[in-house]
């Protein structure tokens, strides 16, 4: 079962606009969520938990346990957020499921 | 810390050789795991070990991968025979103990012509 889930694929977006990028989640204990950032064939980076509640870059996201939700959000988006998101979730024990990731251009 | 280290970072074999895949994770921790990435199914979780110990291999795809931790510094992940389906980037990640944050490091490129 799809534990994690990004409805889009690609989100494109002029600079300077709003960025949300959406993530579900599906977990029947206390969930702990994260966003992690892949640039352009680099490694993965932890953009940010929910635990931590804070900024990273302009990012934000609030866990909403009543949606199930984990949303990303920017009010101001830049050409160098370009890159890769995924949502994940820590499972039992220590194992990090991913969505399948959302694709953000920043177009100039 | 120089991170989680991956070796080799490109390796382009023919169909049927064996792929040997190589991690060195942060150092004191205890936790590794092997993810795939590709264009069609993203990130899969391959294995994970705690411990030096495999938990979790379900995701590994079947019986031509194999994953060993001999000791907490270092794990391979081997393929035999290869196939073209196998071409993906595979990542190793570690972590401390449960629930803390896990680190990637930069990626084995695989391609299997």
């Amino acid at each position: 079962a799809q534990r994690v889930t990004q409805p889009e694929k690609l989100l494109s977006v002029f600079k300077g606009a709003p960025v949300e990028l959406k993530c579900n989640y599906s977990y029947s204990g206390s969930p702990e969520l994260f966003w992690y950032v892949q640039y352009s064939r680099q490694r993965l980076q932890l953009l940010l938990r929910h635990i931590s509640r804070e900024s990273i870059k302009g990012f934000t996201a609030d866990l909403n346990k009543g949606e199930t939700s984990f949303h990303l959000k920017k009010p101001f988006a830049q050409e160098e957020d370009s890159a890769m998101y995924y949502c994940a979730l820590i499972e039992a024990g220590n194992m990090l499921t991913f969505g399948g990731g959302t694709r953000l251009m920043v177009k100039p | 810390d120089a991170g989680v280290i991956q070796s080799p970072r490109h390796e382009v074999t023919e169909m049927g050789q064996e792929v040997t895949l190589r991690c060195k994770p942060i150092s004191g921790h205890n936790s590794l795991f092997w993810y795939r990435q590709t264009m069609m199914r993203g990130l899969e979780l391959l294995i994970y070990f705690n411990n030096n110990v495999p938990i979790d291999d379900s995701g590994m795809p079947e019986d031509r991968f194999s994953a060993k931790m001999p000791n907490a510094s270092f794990s391979t992940l081997k393929i035999q025979p290869s196939e073209p389906r196998d071409s993906a980037v595979y990542f190793c990640a570690s972590s401390l103990a449960t629930r803390n944050t896990i680190y990637f490091g930069e990626g084995s490129w695989l391609t299997v012509v």
